[in-house]
């Protein structure tokens, strides 16, 4: 069975870079499908902020689109969110998920808690 | 972008009753292929969300026939016949027409 598991730091500080990785197991993410980075917000707004495709194509939700870098370590079976300059506003828990066939988002890790503060 | 709209829910809920949340989308969400791209999802307290219902109305694999989905390409309602106190949580609508994709600001269940 397919499972995704995010890791990264908890804490980050203001103007500072988040970083996570998504480690995948149970299917080899260039063998198909979307890899993305949804975030939900404290009060429960969710925001989906871009993916990478099976083929390394990126795409990402243009309100973020100067901050987020999405890559992948194919030898690792991994991939990672990187989210630049920071704010208070970046507070949420984010997860790492799969997306099928321009349908749905059939797979989610458990989601890490990211805060962000000095 | 696609705005979803989600309405509450009287809640709490009797154990036994139905359910039905509704969300609207600011864009008709019929393809011309003629699915309409609207997801539910359930997240459970201390989980991370769970695929209900895709292309409007059919449901995932494994979901109860106790959810059902239904609408239009702009007017949507997920229906949960039977509450349990296992569906309690948070119900997202999902558009997944285009990109970026959004939700709906989520609608809590909470039984009695």
């Amino acid at each position: 069975e397919i499972q995704l598991q995010e890791s990264g730091p908890g804490l980050v500080k203001p103007s500072q870079s988040l970083s996570l990785t998504c480690s995948v197991t149970g299917y080899t993410i260039t063998s198909g499908y979307d890899w993305s980075w949804i975030r939900k917000f404290p009060g429960n707004k969710m925001e989906w902020m871009g993916y990478i495709s099976y083929s390394g194509s990126t795409n990402y939700n243009p309100s973020l689109k100067s901050r987020i870098s999405i890559t992948r370590d194919t030898s690792k079976n991994q991939f990672f969110l990187q989210l630049n300059s920071v704010t208070t506003e970046d507070t949420a828990t984010y997860y790492c998920a799969r997306e099928t066939m321009g349908i749905m988002v059939d797979y989610w890790g458990q989601g890490v808690m990211v805060t962000v503060s000095s | 972008d696609i705005v979803m709209t989600q309405g509450a829910l009287p809640n709490p809920v009797p154990s036994g009753e139905s359910a039905s949340i509704t969300c609207q989308s600011s864009k008709s969400l019929l393809h011309s292929n003629g699915k309409t791209y609207l997801n539910w999802y359930l997240q459970r307290p201390g989980q991370s969300p769970q695929l209900l219902i895709y292309w409007m109305s059919t449901r995932a694999s494994g979901v109860s026939d106790r959810f059902s989905g239904s609408g239009s390409g702009t007017d949507f309602t997920l229906k949960i016949s039977s509450v349990e106190a296992e569906d309690v949580g948070v119900y997202y609508c999902q558009q997944f027409l285009e990109y970026p994709l959004t939700f709906g600001s989520g609608t809590k269940l909470e039984i009695k």
